[in-house]
């Protein structure tokens, strides 16, 4: 496609529910990047993938949280037990290399209840 | 460490009016700068990129000050259009993580 995919758009999960979060990058771009984005707030780092390889989950905030790129192009972040604090909107976002802009998908919204 | 730093506003301006927002970053080992805009519940859009000899594109100018560790956008003759919030990415050579983006600035444009 022209641009980075996310699905689902919206998500609405009871607390203790396992999610799975799917990003579709840019064809060809070789960096991904995952960001959590509370009401309100800025986007906050979570992780950061050179084609297959994740380089950086330093952002990830608890081990529920899991994210993969397995041949170097989709990604899933996948949450699980699902809490009230996770309800974000998760962006995905690919670089052709990381060291160039980045262009976002369009989020997935995240309700817990 | 890795950070960029940027005013959260709001900033409340008129319309017509010329507003500038700065950008701080900490670390020197960085290669590009770029500006994204956010609309609400909107995904960052990139505005412009920030160039060593100054960048402007219609309204808008952007600026790199690597002595101060600094870079800034400068907004003339504001639309009401132009409200959202104005996102600073800084791209750093070293570390696990290339792009580190600030918090935001909003800006709200009046009638």
């Amino acid at each position: 496609g022209a641009g980075v995919s996310q699905s689902p758009r919206y998500k609405v999960a009871k607390r203790g529910q396992d999610v799975a979060l799917r990003c579709d990058p840019i064809s060809g771009h070789v960096s991904l990047f995952w960001y959590q984005q509370a009401l309100g707030q800025g986007p906050e780092f979570l992780t950061y993938f050179q084609n297959e390889a994740q380089l950086d989950k330093s952002g990830l905030p608890s081990d529920r949280f899991f994210a993969e790129r397995p041949e170097g192009s989709v990604s899933t972040l996948k949450i699980q037990r699902t809490q009230q604090e996770d309800s974000a909107v998760y962006l995905c976002a690919s670089s052709l290399t990381g060291l160039t802009e980045a262009f976002f998908g369009q989020g997935t919204r995240l309700t817990v209840v | 460490r890795k950070e960029v730093e940027q005013d959260p506003g709001p900033f409340n301006v008129p319309e017509g009016a010329t507003v500038a927002f700065n950008c701080t970053y900490s670390n020197s080992a960085s290669q590009s700068f770029f500006w994204y805009r956010q609309d609400c519940r909107k995904e960052p859009k990139l505005l412009m990129s920030v160039y060593s000899s100054g960048n402007e594109d219609g309204r808008f100018t952007a600026q790199l000050n690597r002595a101060s560790q600094y870079i800034s956008l400068l907004i003339r003759d504001s639309k009401l259009s132009d409200s959202a919030t104005y996102l600073c990415v800084v791209v750093f050579f070293s570390g696990n993580t290339p792009l580190v983006f600030g918090k935001g600035t909003r800006l709200s444009v009046i009638a």
